[in-house]
C-alpha cells in the first residue's frame, strides 16, 4: 500500500518549457487535489477533482491544466512554464472527510529558470 | 469562503518545555479542523483533527488541540517538547460536504533548542 505517489520528486525546467507532473493514488479515494508550497504563503490549492470525471479550479489555477485520468490518477500540467512557478507541489488525496482528510504525496520540488 | 490565520511565523522553545501554537480560523458553520506537521524535505503528516463532540482533541506524538468555538480557535499543545518536533505547523479548516475542499494557513515554524 503506497498511498499517494508523485512522480518526479525533483524538475528543473527553463522558461517556456512544459512538463506534467504524475499523482496516483492508491487508496480508492474519491477525491484529489493539486497544491502548491511556496515560503510564508502555505499550501494554496491549484485545482482539484471532487470525483473522477470532474475537475475544478482551486485559489490559483492559472497556467496550469489537470487531468484526472481515472480515478487513481490526477495529472498536472503546465504549458509553458515561467519562473513564478517554481515551488514544491504537492498532490493529496481524501475519502469523506468525516471520516479525515488528506493523504500526501512527498511532494515535486520543481524550478523554472 | 473559509479561512485560516496562524499569527505566529516562527516559534523557539526549550527542549522539555511545553508548546502551544495559535490557530485561528474563519468558517460559517461547524468546521472540520486539522493540525499536520511537515518534517523539512517531507511531505505533510496528519497529527489530529476535530469534527465533532469533545471540544478537546489527542493525536500522535503527544500532541493535543482545543477546539473554542466562542474564539474561532484550534490551537495545538504539546506538554514537554522534544527536539524532533521541530518542523513546520499547518493549521487547516475544511467544509463538509461537496468537494471537502481544505483550506491551509501559513504555517509555523518550530525551532527546538537543547
Amino acid at each position: 500500500n503506497a498511498g499517494v505517489t508523485q512522480t518526479p520528486k525533483f524538475q528543473v525546467l527553463k522558461t517556456g518549457q512544459s512538463m506534467t507532473l504524475q499523482c496516483a493514488q492508491d487508496m480508492n479515494h474519491n477525491s484529489m487535489y493539486w497544491y502548491r508550497q511556496d515560503p510564508g504563503m502555505g499550501l494554496r490549492l491549484i485545482y482539484y477533482s471532487a470525483s473522477e470525471g470532474t475537475t475544478d479550479k482551486g485559489e490559483v489555477p492559472n497556467g496550469y491544466n489537470v487531468s484526472r485520468l481515472n480515478k487513481r490518477e490526477f495529472s498536472l500540467r503546465l504549458e509553458s512554464a515561467a519562473p513564478s512557478q517554481t515551488s514544491v507541489y504537492f498532490c493529496a488525496s481524501s475519502g469523506p472527510i468525516n471520516l479525515g482528510w488528506g493523504d500526501f504525496g512527498a511532494g515535486t520540488r520543481l524550478s523554472v529558470l | 469562503a473559509q479561512s485560516v490565520t496562524q499569527p505566529d511565523i516562527h516559534i523557539t522553545v526549550s527542549e522539555g518545555a511545553s508548546l502551544e501554537l495559535r490557530c485561528n480560523y474563519s468558517y460559517g458553520a461547524t468546521p472540520y479542523l486539522f493540525w499536520y506537521v511537515q518534517s523539512p524535505g517531507q511531505g505533510l503528516q496528519l497529527l489530529l483533527k476535530y469534527f465533532s463532540g469533545d471540544t478537546l482533541v489527542q493525536g500522535i506524538k503527544g500532541f493535543e488541540a482545543e477546539f473554542k468555538r466562542s474564539q474561532s480557535s484550534f490551537n495545538l499543545r504539546k506538554p514537554s517538547v522534544h527536539w524532533s518536533d521541530a518542523a513546520e505547523y499547518f493549521c487547516a479548516v475544511g467544509a463538509a460536504g461537496g468537494y471537502q475542499k481544505v483550506t491551509f494557513g501559513t504555517g509555523t515554524k518550530l525551532q527546538v533548542i537543547p
